[in-house]
């Protein structure tokens, strides 16, 4: 099974911060991630997918890069609205794996 | 509106056995994979496994093979995931979840969520 390591678990911003989120693959999966939030008793939503799309409706402050094994969600003015948890997950194959999931605190 | 409508919460006792459904409404429900996640109380997403309702194809996490069972019933667009003997440690938030393009050849991201599905195993 692929594994996704995910960094960090915390993550403490202020409004109108940059934001920086990894997630490392442990074996290349092209361009095969994407990226949720997650707000507390809601369903995960998407953000980006294979690696750097935006979904329809996303907010353009969120992007994605990334290929291979090393992939990174940024978040470039941090919002109110952006404190939630958020989750790497790869798709290479039809085995999904997610990583372990970044919290966004309010500094 | 594309949506996934998932049943009611549930509340069992451990070795009983439970069988919740994922509705799908809105689109081609056969064409369309449908993965199953977990979600721990305070713990992150757990990926359990996918079924393809065209055909029933349905590949399952190492984790939770065998201890889950997946299906679908592609004519009535319900996908369903159950239990044969619950236990306390199956207590969780369930999803399913729908990727954003059909085929098999490769299920993609989820874009389509259900609103989940709480399990309580308690004796």
């Amino acid at each position: 099974d692929i594994q996704m390591t995910q960094s960090p678990s915390t993550l403490s911003a202020s409004v109108g911060d940059r934001v920086s989120i990894t997630c490392r693959a442990s074996q290349s999966i092209s361009s095969w991630v994407a990226w949720y939030q997650q707000k507390p008793g809601k369903a995960p939503k998407l953000l980006i997918y294979e690696a750097s799309f935006l979904e329809s409706g996303v907010p353009s402050r969120f992007s994605g890069s990334g290929s291979g094994t090393e992939f990174a969600l940024i978040i470039s003015s941090l919002q109110p609205d952006d404190f939630a948890t958020y989750y790497c997950q790869q798709y290479n194959t039809n085995s999904w794996t997610f990583g372990q999931g970044t919290k966004v605190e309010i500094k | 509106e594309v949506q996934l409508v998932q049943s009611g919460a549930e509340v069992k006792k451990p070795g009983d056995s439970l069988k919740i459904s994922c509705q799908g409404s809105g689109y081609n429900f056969p064409s369309y994979w449908i993965g199953w996640v977990r979600q721990m109380p305070g713990k992150g997403l757990e990926w359990m496994g996918i079924i393809y309702p065209g055909d029933s194809d349905t590949r399952y996490s190492p984790s939770f093979e065998g201890q889950v069972t997946m299906s679908a019933d592609k004519a009535l667009s319900i996908g369903y995931l159950q239990w044969s003997n619950l236990k306390a440690s199956d207590t969780a938030m369930y999803y399913c979840a729908r990727p954003r393009r059909p085929g098999k050849s490769r299920g993609g991201a989820f874009n389509i969520w259900g609103q989940g599905t709480m399990v309580t195993v308690s004796s």
